[in-house]
């Protein structure tokens, strides 16, 4: 069975700009959460989704969004992109009823200069 | 609010030793769980254990175990017989049970070498 999987795995932006990341869960899990890791920290917890509606939110401005699809991918969005957003960021999944097996994409590796 | 502390930023151990890695914690929760990933430097992060805090047994997985003292608020990962190809960053979380949210609060990792 395929894991988590997010695209891209690389990304370089400019100051200012726009990106979207995208997140497919293991297939059958209806939860999705993206964290951000900041070079030589622990995850940050951003969002939440499950079954499409937004169950949870760090402490991140409202540059960062995101939202989850019918077949339960999700998309978190950064916009006017600050150099401080240049970080590793994780996407997450798991199942109802499973409390502990949540796991983890590779990651997207954003730079921003 | 809750909270994580690794004091650990590195350790060193030789193969086929144990390794103890500290994690305490901070919450106003009666129920939580306390997980610990590892995170090769390929940058996914790997679960390797869970111990929920209504466990009376301290979690075990293969050559991980979880040193739980709930008075202390501490939960210690104990690596037994240490192989080359444990040298990762190992992160310790915690989550809150009550809520049904899926927030991870993580502490800020201990870097471990393992050599010949």
């Amino acid at each position: 069975d395929a894991g988590v999987t997010q695209s891209p795995t690389h990304l370089i932006k400019t100051r200012g700009q726009h990106v979207t990341l995208r997140c497919s869960p293991i297939s059958g899990h209806k939860s999705v959460s993206w964290y951000q890791q900041v070079l030589g920290q622990g995850p940050q917890f951003i969002f939440q989704y499950y079954e499409k509606e937004e169950r949870g939110r760090g402490n991140f401005p409202d540059r960062f969004s995101a939202r989850q699809f019918p077949n339960y991918s999700s998309e978190l969005n950064v916009n006017a992109l600050l150099l401080g957003d240049s970080a590793l960021y994780l996407c997450a999944s798991r199942t109802p009823g499973h409390l502990y097996e949540q796991y983890f994409g590779p990651g997207t590796r954003l730079t921003v200069t | 609010a809750q909270k994580i502390t690794q004091t650990q930023p590195g350790m060193f151990v030789q193969e086929k030793e144990a390794v103890t890695l500290d994690c305490t914690y901070d919450t106003s929760d009666q129920s939580y769980g306390l997980f610990w990933y590892k995170q090769p430097s390929s940058g996914e992060m790997i679960f390797l254990i869970y111990q929920g805090s209504y466990d009376e047994q301290n979690a075990t997985e293969g050559r991980y175990s979880l040193n739980f003292q709930k008075a202390r608020k501490s939960a210690n990962l104990v690596i037994s017989a240490s192989q080359l190809g444990d040298s990762a960053m190992y992160f310790c979380a915690m989550r809150e049970l009550t809520g049904g949210g899926n927030k991870l609060t993580f502490g800020t990792g201990t870097q471990l070498k393992v050599e010949l």
